[in-house]
């Protein structure tokens, strides 16, 4: 069975801080998808990683893809409080005709004003 | 109008009531999952429909039941539930099911079994 482990499960940081969530798996993907859930919303992509060791910008989240196609990474600069929310990872398994995408576990974070 | 719709956002009901989901995507997808989302537990995928055809049931219970009666709309309906399933219901659509299609999710109902 598929398993995305996010690090950390929750985390309260004080706005201008900078940090990395991380996502894990022994298991590899052809591709992995972040996404993150405002309260009250559903998860909406943020970014789509696809080649072991790609590097992606999104203004101030840094989106990194493990060469072995097991874990990622997210670095957000300068947090904001519309950083809030619940970042999810998602894999993309190797094969298959269906859309059967393995979510993590979440990490929620909260940004402080 | 958003791009994936859902009804009602919240919904309480006791175990013996019949109730059902809606859901409506105004993207032009081919794809249609139902998922859920319980507290400290990653999503679970529930179904998948693919041009109104049901391709993925993941071993969900028959007390749930989808319906896709054409490619923009997807029921869930509900009869005799359980307090553990009380959980946010997430509709979602994707251009076609391919591995790794993004999805477009809906802001989800809110689901209380008393």
């Amino acid at each position: 069975t598929q398993l995305l482990e996010q690090s950390p499960q929750f985390l309260s940081i004080q706005e201008g801080e900078n940090l990395t969530v991380y996502c894990n798996s022994s298991s590899v993907f052809s591709s992995l998808q972040w996404y993150r859930q405002e309260p009250g919303e559903g998860p909406v992509l943020l970014v789509t990683v696809v080649t072991g060791g790609e590097v992606k910008k999104l203004k101030r989240l840094t989106f990194q893809f493990g060469d072995a196609r097991k874990d990622s990474s997210l670095h957000i600069t300068a947090a904001q409080t519309g950083d809030t929310g619940l970042y999810l990872c998602a894999g993309a398994g190797n094969g298959g005709a269906t859309n059967k995408l393995i979510f993590g576990t979440g990490t929620l974070l909260a940004v402080q004003p | 109008e958003t791009g994936v719709t859902q009804t009602p956002r919240h919904l309480v009901m006791g175990m013996t009531n019949k109730k059902s989901l809606k859901c409506e995507q105004h993207l032009g997808h081919n794809a249609m999952y139902w998922y859920k989302q319980s507290a400290k537990k990653p999503l679970e995928l529930m179904f998948v429909y693919s041009l109104e055809e049901r391709v993925e049931n993941n071993s969900v219970p028959s007390r749930f039941s989808p319906e896709c009666p054409n490619s923009s709309h997807l029921f869930l309906h509900l009869h005799t539930l359980q307090p553990e399933d009380s959980a946010l219901y997430l509709c979602a659509s994707s251009q076609d099911r391919a591995n790794n299609s993004p999805l477009h999710f809906g802001n989800g109902t809110r689901l209380t079994v008393t």
